[in-house]
């Protein structure tokens, strides 16, 4: 079953505008990830955030974690051609024998 | 440093066949992820391998099964191949237990059946 829900599916934008994506999910975790892909490619990680941090920042990226209201939000600055991908959270659910969970995805388009 | 090297990369079987893909991860590297993609259902969590004993088991059939080998090389295989099995099929390594930290993907072994 899915634990992670990301919002938008899909998000269009122009060069040098930010990109938001959110992530909801539905049981407690120690921490949640972000990834991206490429078409057809592989996941690349992104960034990691746990539990008890709030905000973490890696370049022109920024991730949110809210656990009261269990969402996620990524946050792509002066968003470039390039970022076109679909973008991924991922859950480790605080549960013993659970893997990372994977949502379905936001697939984001900037065009130039 | 290589990173994790999957193979094939694409084949084609038809149905009531079985196939057999492979993930080399990357070195020093002890837990294999598997992940099975298709455009309906996204990443799916298929098992976890770690120092050659399985961790975890996502909910598939009995058709799936695989392996880790002392290399932590490791081996999935899908008998009697259904038209659904057509999926992009993902392998990830990492240090620790696959839940600890980032996953390193590889490229994928995209399988379709006919």
């Amino acid at each position: 079953s899915q634990q992670g829900e990301e919002d938008p599916q899909a998000l269009s934008i122009q060069e040098g505008e930010n990109a938001t994506m959110n992530c909801s999910y539905k049981t407690s975790i120690n921490n949640l990830q972000w990834y991206r892909q490429n078409s057809g490619r592989g996941l690349v990680h992104l960034i990691l955030i746990r539990s008890n941090e709030r905000e973490k920042h890696s370049g022109r990226l920024r991730v949110t974690l809210d656990t009261s209201k269990k969402s996620s939000s990524l946050l792509i600055t002066a968003s470039r051609a390039a970022d076109t991908a679909s973008y991924f959270c991922a859950t480790d659910p605080n549960q013993a024998g659970t893997a990372l969970i994977f949502g379905k995805g936001t697939t984001l388009s900037v065009s130039s | 440093k290589a990173g994790v090297t999957q193979t094939p990369r694409y084949l084609i079987k038809t149905r009531g066949q079985q196939v057999t893909l492979s993930c080399s991860p990357i070195s020093g590297h002890r837990s294999v992820s598997w992940y099975q993609q298709t455009p309906g259902q996204g990443l799916q969590f298929l098992f976890e391998y770690f120092s050659e004993t399985q961790r975890n088991k996502g909910n598939f059939p009995g058709r799936f099964s695989g392996r880790q080998f002392s290399n932590s090389r490791s081996e999935m295989n899908v008998s009697t191949l259904e038209l659904g099995d057509s999926a992009l099929y993902l392998c990830a390594s990492s240090t620790g237990l696959a839940t600890s930290g980032e996953l390193f993907f590889g490229e994928g072994s995209r399988l379709t059946v006919l």
